[in-house]
């Protein structure tokens, strides 16, 4: 395992598009978490799950964002109607923690341009 | 709600300088505290996990040290070297798993 896979890595759509973005975590992960990182900034927590269970949600997580986790393995982050306020980098984690013990690794981020 | 702080958010050294990289967070009821490394356009690298109980954590020319009572944690890097240019970003795990990210340290060392 190579660690975690997050794809496309560039995405340019139209404003109003709808857009999907995966992620392959570490196999034997069952945390899988979703960021999103402007320029400049740190990234900021969007989502989380254990296994196929989405636990937590943040407020950056408007109506227009949904994210998927089917049968615990891979994620789907989609944005319905994209804004060029979408416009960042999507990054993608996993960890194996118990309880909160375990590293994060990320992905490489998929970087939506909303022109 | 957690903040987490970094100071500086820039730094240019020469090569072969040691330096300490800052990290400050509000609420000291945390889990853990991870120092990951970003290169302009790319993921994150996780570099060191310090766990609640854990004082610091060292791996190579990397020392990481945590006092959660004052919240705050320092990065040591030893005889930097060019390869050693990023950003460095400071995070915090509290309830939920989730990380508290703060907006990083970016990093020139010059040769």
């Amino acid at each position: 395992d190579t660690g975690v896979s997050q794809n496309p890595r560039h995405k340019i759509t139209k404003r109003g598009q709808n857009v999907t973005f995966r992620c392959d975590p570490i196999s034997e992960h069952n945390r899988l978490y979703w960021y999103r990182q402007t320029l400049g900034q740190g990234p900021e927590f969007l989502t989380y799950f254990q296994n196929e269970a989405q636990l937590e949600k943040s407020r950056l997580l408007s109506d227009r964002f949904s994210a998927e986790r089917p049968k615990g393995s891979f994620s789907t982050l989609e944005i319905q109607r994209t804004e060029q306020g979408d416009s960042a980098m999507y990054l993608c984690a996993s960890s194996s923690g118990v309880g909160d013990s375990g590293s994060a690794f990320f992905g490489q981020g998929t970087r939506l341009t909303v022109v | 709600k957690q903040e987490v702080t970094q100071i500086p958010a820039a730094l240019s050294v020469p090569e072969g300088e040691n330096l300490v990289l800052n990290c400050s967070f509000t609420d000291s009821a945390i889990y853990n505290l991870q120092w990951f490394r970003q290169d302009p356009g790319k993921g994150l690298t996780s570099l060191l996990l310090i766990q609640s109980s854990q004082r610091e954590q060292t791996s190579g020319r990397l020392n990481a040290s945590l006092d959660k009572s004052s919240g705050r944690s320092t990065l040591y890097i030893a005889a930097s070297q060019p390869g050693d240019s990023a950003t460095y970003l400071c995070a915090v795990s509290t309830s939920g798993s989730r990380l508290t990210f703060g907006e990083g340290t970016q990093l020139t060392v010059n040769p």
